[in-house]
């Protein structure tokens, strides 16, 4: 298995772009999570879903954030407009039962 | 709800030396455990997980951590270190029979010196 996909990679934007960040869980894997880290918040849980279905959005930090999961292997978090605070690597990680794959990560630089 | 504290922010060793990274946590019920580690610029990949049974667990690269309930820890060890351990390291607790949800450490950054 090729694990969790995330892309792009690295991106770099101006403050009130849209951006859209994407991931691709395991295959087979009910749920998909969205963090994001920072060397002051360290890493936080964003919104969590189960079976397509967001169970969890509390750690979305405000309206400028939403995240879709339109079926089982894929996923968006998007952030319109970008702050330059919203600077970050962003994680997806997906499970089946309690262990959680982290993919590689999307580098968000908002200038 | 959970709660991770990870004692450390940084630590460093030298090569081939033991080192403990500590780790306690709370919660009102049972929990599962986790370790992850984090290379540079690359996601986190877990190194153990306490679910049930013996509270002694191994994982990988030589990597052991032993649950302690009465002391609410889950600290890591390593007997021996190679430069190629330096990464961050990250504890997670989540509570069974509830949400999925993982809470993180701040993380520990191991620098194995030569």
């Amino acid at each position: 298995d090729a694990g969790v996909i995330q892309s792009p990679r690295h991106e770099v934007t101006e403050m009130g772009q849209e951006v859209t960040l994407r991931c691709k869980p395991i295959s087979g894997h009910n749920s998909l999570f969205w963090y994001r880290q920072t060397m002051m918040r360290g890493l936080e849980l964003l919104i969590y879903f189960n079976n397509n279905v967001p169970i969890d959005d509390s750690g979305m930090p405000e309206d400028r954030f939403s995240a879709k999961m339109p079926n089982a292997s894929f996923s968006t978090l998007k952030i319109q407009p970008s702050e330059p605070r919203d600077s970050a690597v962003y994680f997806c990680a997906s499970s089946l039962l309690v262990e959680q794959f982290f993919g590689p990560g999307t580098r968000l630089t908002v200038l | 709800a959970q709660s991770v504290t990870q004692l450390d922010s940084q630590v460093p060793v030298f090569e081939e030396a033991p080192v403990e990274l500590r780790c306690n946590y709370s919660s009102s019920v049972s929990v599962y455990l986790f370790w992850y580690v984090q290379y540079p610029n690359q996601g986190l990949q877990l190194l153990l997980k306490y679910l049930s049974g013996s509270t002694l667990v191994k994982g990988i690269n030589g990597f052991e951590a032993e649950f302690n309930k009465s002391q609410t820890s889950f600290h890591l060890r390593k007997p021996s270190v190679h430069i190629s351990d330096t990464a961050e390291y990250f504890c997670a607790v989540s509570g069974q029979g509830g949400s999925e949800k993982l809470v993180f450490g701040k993380g520990t950054k191991l620098t194995v010196n030569p």
